[in-house]
């Protein structure tokens, strides 16, 4: 129940295409929804999150959609750059408590110039 | 603003021997979680600390102990080491009473353990 499954494993997308990385929870406990971004020998980095009471969130080029009944989340790269290439992970958390992430095993993306 | 910040960067360590993981919040922030990033994986969380004390752990053995000092920067310690401790170990810091920014954990780049 507390895991986050995140597909796919590796995306290969041409520059200026779209990159969509899909994520299923099934903890319903889960209220907030975090993806993150990491470089190689690189700690990740907060790239976007959004709160089940909202269906979608765009910031950029970056969005996230969320289906609550389906629980699922996915996250849109729109006119991918070479510089998007990197690891994605999904996460999620509850409010209550401590914020233990439960994280995705990842996505690695590769945008081909 | 400085972030995260963790030292080592990295260390090499034998099967047994004990390691200290050091970790400073970003400023402001007064909660630090810990997670194990093995090769090729997701982060697996640890533990977290608020107000010095350990408020939730993840399932890791006790040989993985940490610690939180008044200034909220952190140590995680490993005992007996084992191959299988090997990862990439990242600390994330955030702060509590935010509100709707409290889930927001910013990570630092991470202390890259090598058991042999």
């Amino acid at each position: 129940q507390q895991q986050v499954k995140q597909s796919p494993q590796s995306l290969i997308v041409q520059k200026g295409g779209i990159s969509i990385i899909n994520c299923a929870y099934e903890n319903t406990a889960f209220d907030y929804f975090p993806w993150y971004q990491q470089f190689p020998g690189k700690g990740p980095a907060l790239l976007i999150a959004i709160r089940p009471d909202v269906s979608e969130k765009k910031e950029g080029r970056f969005t996230i959609s969320f289906n609550k009944s389906a629980k699922q989340f996915s996250l849109h790269i729109m006119d991918s750059q070479p510089g998007d290439s990197a690891t994605y992970f999904c996460a999620a958390s509850g409010i209550q408590g401590a914020q233990k992430l439960v994280f995705g095993q990842g996505t690695r993306l590769t945008i081909n110039p | 603003d400085a972030g995260v910040t963790q030292s080592p960067t990295h260390l090499i360590k034998t099967r047994g021997q004990q390691v200290t993981l050091r970790c400073s919040p970003k400023s402001g922030h007064d909660t630090v979680s810990w997670y194990q990033q093995a090769l090729g994986q997701g982060p697996q969380f640890i533990f977290q600390y608020y107000e010095e004390e350990e408020r939730q752990r993840g399932n890791f053995p006790d040989r993985f102990s940490g610690h939180q000092f008044p200034n909220y920067s952190s140590e995680l310690n490993v005992n007996a080491l084992l191959l299988g401790d090997s990862a990439l170990y990242l600390c994330a810091s955030s702060w509590k009473l935010a509100g709707d920014l409290g889930e927001t954990q910013y990570f630092g780049p991470g202390t890259r353990l090598l058991v042999l």
